[in-house]
Order: C-alpha cells, then sequence, then structure tokens
C-alpha cells in the first residue's frame, strides 16, 4: 500500500512565522499535491508538483511556496503565517492517471 | 463556478437504512471518484470510475457519462459509515472536488 506520510497532524503557529509542512510518499509517484481543506468549501488545491523541481500554481497559491527536491518529498511553505491560512492541510500523491493517495492532514492553527 | 456538485450537503440516517449520495458535474473526465474522510483524519479513496458501476462490500458507485452524474450508495448504514463522503473528478492531471456530504448513521 502507498503511504503518504505528513509530518506533523497538528500545529499551532504564532503570526509572522515561517511555517513548514512536509509529505512524504513511498511509491515513487510523480505526481504530489497539497491541498487545504475549510468548512464549506471542500479541498482547494495550493500547489501541485508533476516532478522533482517542477511545481505548479493551483487555485489558491498566495501566501504559499512549495518545494520538491527529491521525488519522495513535497514541502508546503508558508512565508509569513497569517491567521487566514488556519485550516487543515492535505498532502496528496498520484502516478499517472491512477487514484490519488492521502495524507492523514495537518490542522494547522494560526494565533 | 462549481464544477462538482454533491447533494445533499447533511444526511442523518438510521442504522439499516439504504443512503444515497449524488454527484453532478460540469467537465470532461477521465475518472470520477468517492472519497472517505472520517472526523479528524485523512481521507480515504472509496472507488475510481469511468463507466457503469462498483461494489465493494455494502457500498455501491455507478456513474453515468452522458449525464455527467454519479451515486454513491450503502447498503445496511452503519454508524461507522459516518463519515463525509466527498466527489471528486479528473479531467486530466488535476482533480475537482466537490465540498462533501456529512454522513451521520445513528444507532
Amino acid at each position: 500500500d502507498v503511504k503518504v506520510t505528513q509530518s506533523s497532524r497538528y500545529l499551532v503557529k504564532r503570526t509572522g512565522e515561517k511555517v513548514f509542512l512536509e509529505c512524504v510518499q513511498d511509491m515513487d509517484h510523480e505526481n504530489m499535491f497539497w491541498y487545504r481543506q475549510d468548512p464549506g468549501l471542500g479541498l482547494r488545491l495550493i500547489y501541485f508538483s508533476y516532478d522533482v523541481k517542477m511545481k505548479e500554481k493551483g487555485d489558491i497559491p498566495e501566501g504559499y511556496s512549495v518545494s520538491r527536491e527529491k521525488k519522495e518529498r513535497f514541502s508546503l511553505i508558508l512565508e509569513s503565517a497569517s491567521t487566514n491560512q488556519t485550516s487543515m492541510y492535505l498532502c496528496a500523491s498520484r502516478t499517472g492517471q491512477g487514484g490519488y493517495t492521502f495524507g492523514s492532514g495537518t490542522r494547522l492553527t494560526v494565533v | 463556478k462549481n464544477e462538482v456538485e454533491q447533494s445533499p450537503q447533511n444526511l442523518t440516517a438510521q442504522e439499516g437504512e439504504f443512503i444515497t449520495i449524488n454527484c453532478s458535474y460540469s467537465v470532461g473526465i477521465s475518472a470520477l471518484h468517492w472519497l472517505q474522510q472520517h472526523p479528524g483524519g485523512g481521507i480515504v479513496s472509496l472507488f475510481m470510475l469511468s463507466s457503469g458501476k462498483k461494489k465493494h462490500g455494502r457500498l455501491i458507485a455507478t456513474i453515468n457519462i452522458q449525464e455527467k452524474h454519479s451515486s454513491l450508495h450503502i447498503t445496511a448504514s452503519h454508524p461507522r459509515d459516518s463519515a463525509v463522503y466527498i466527489c471528486a473528478v479528473s479531467p486530466g492531471n488535476q482533480f475537482y472536488f466537490g465540498t462533501g456530504t456529512s454522513l451521520t448513521v445513528i444507532p
């Protein structure tokens, strides 16, 4: 079974801090994704990557950046955390046209 | 504009009831996915469909490509089925997600 591991389940950060959310997958998937999930809005795509060092903006990239230095790891960076970035963050990976495998999510609270 | 619409948004059922969740989409797709998310948990993929019908245990998923519509059915519902069910479509590499249906099954 493919595993997608997110480094933290719960995280509390202060406004203005730089925040790193890490995601690692163990099945050599080319494509990796970062979503945020908010009540009533569903899952919204922040960034995705289809290969090492490649990245594409999703629907809501503002305030975020990403890094994919190795195929198995996709990091989401909040350059200067703000309270409106309090959310559930979900990482996912897939290969080709296959189904998604999601991580367990990181619930981030910015105070 | 929502590419994927789900109904109902919230659903409460008695244990044993037959449950249907609907999904309509507006884009051409290569596949449709049904996902399940338990409270506080990650998301699990239930089905990936491109045509017809699939069954897994008490779960059945159907899709009508011409009508751009899919349904997820749960037979003999159980409290452990309580979760958010999310429909997602993939026209290509990206996914479009519905906002989810929150299901509560009461014993």
